[in-house]
């Protein structure tokens, strides 16, 4: 079975603050993708990033990054510098090879709050 | 179209009443899948269309869920005899082809928020 934890409900930071997400999964698949998605109020699931079980490289784009650990099963997400429109819930998720790599398995969310 | 469109953008039924929800993907996407999404947790997978090939229905929560759709156009969500648990947004998205999410990654629509009265 697969899981994915997001153990951080709702978190509010000051813009400007850097702020990081985390995210916890379990899979018994060797070879697996994990995602991040946004969700603005407006409801559409923005698409984020998508790395394989087999690329541990640390991904940079402009104030985002990702921090992929195999050894602690962990893929957080860091917004450097955050602003007013980064608030959203951002949601992890997984996607293992077992039974066709067509199903997303998603975390709870955690809400971002950025204040003035 | 651009997008995926969902329709309605909210709806509100009594208890017991039957809804249906629509969800026209983007053009030339053969692969749709349905997740619900409720208050307060990340989305769970309902039933997945690729092309002409048999949907899976792992994910529907009952028998009182189903959906269908016509080739690879539009697909439609019914709910019979609604309960208040089935209160929540629901969600489509369509991906280029089966393994969506690995390849291709998915485009959702903004979602149909249900509300169970």
């Amino acid at each position: 079975a697969q899981k994915v934890t997001q153990a951080q409900t709702e978190i509010s930071v000051v813009e400007k603050e850097d702020v990081t997400l985390d995210c916890v999964y379990e899979t018994r698949d060797t070879t697996y993708y994990l995602f991040w998605y946004k969700q603005p109020p407006s409801g559409e699931l923005v698409f984020l990033i998508r790395r394989n079980s087999f690329d541990e490289q640390n991904e940079i784009s402009g104030r985002y990054s990702w921090n992929f650990q195999k050894s602690t099963s962990s893929f957080n997400f860091t917004i450097t510098a955050s602003q007013v429109v980064d608030s959203a819930v951002y949601f992890c998720a997984l996607s293992g090879i077992t039974g066709g790599g067509n199903k997303l398995t998603f975390g709870t969310g955690t809400q971002l709050k950025v204040e003035l | 179209g651009a997008g995926v469109s969902q329709s309605p953008s909210n709806k509100v039924t009594e208890k017991g009443k039957d809804v249906e929800l629509r969800c026209d993907p983007i053009s030339g996407h053969t692969a749709l899948y349905w997740y619900r999404q409720r208050l307060g947790q990340g989305l769970e997978f309902l039933i997945y269309f690729q092309g002409n090939s048999a949907p899976d229905k792992s994910g529907l929560p009952s028998d009182r869920f189903s959906a269908e759709r016509t080739g690879e156009s539009v697909s439609t969500l019914t709910i019979q005899r609604t309960q208040q648990e089935d209160s929540a947004v629901y969600l489509c998205a369509s991906s280029l082809s089966a393994q969506g999410p690995i390849n291709y990654g998915y485009t959702f629509g903004s979602g149909t928020r249900l509300t169970v009265v």
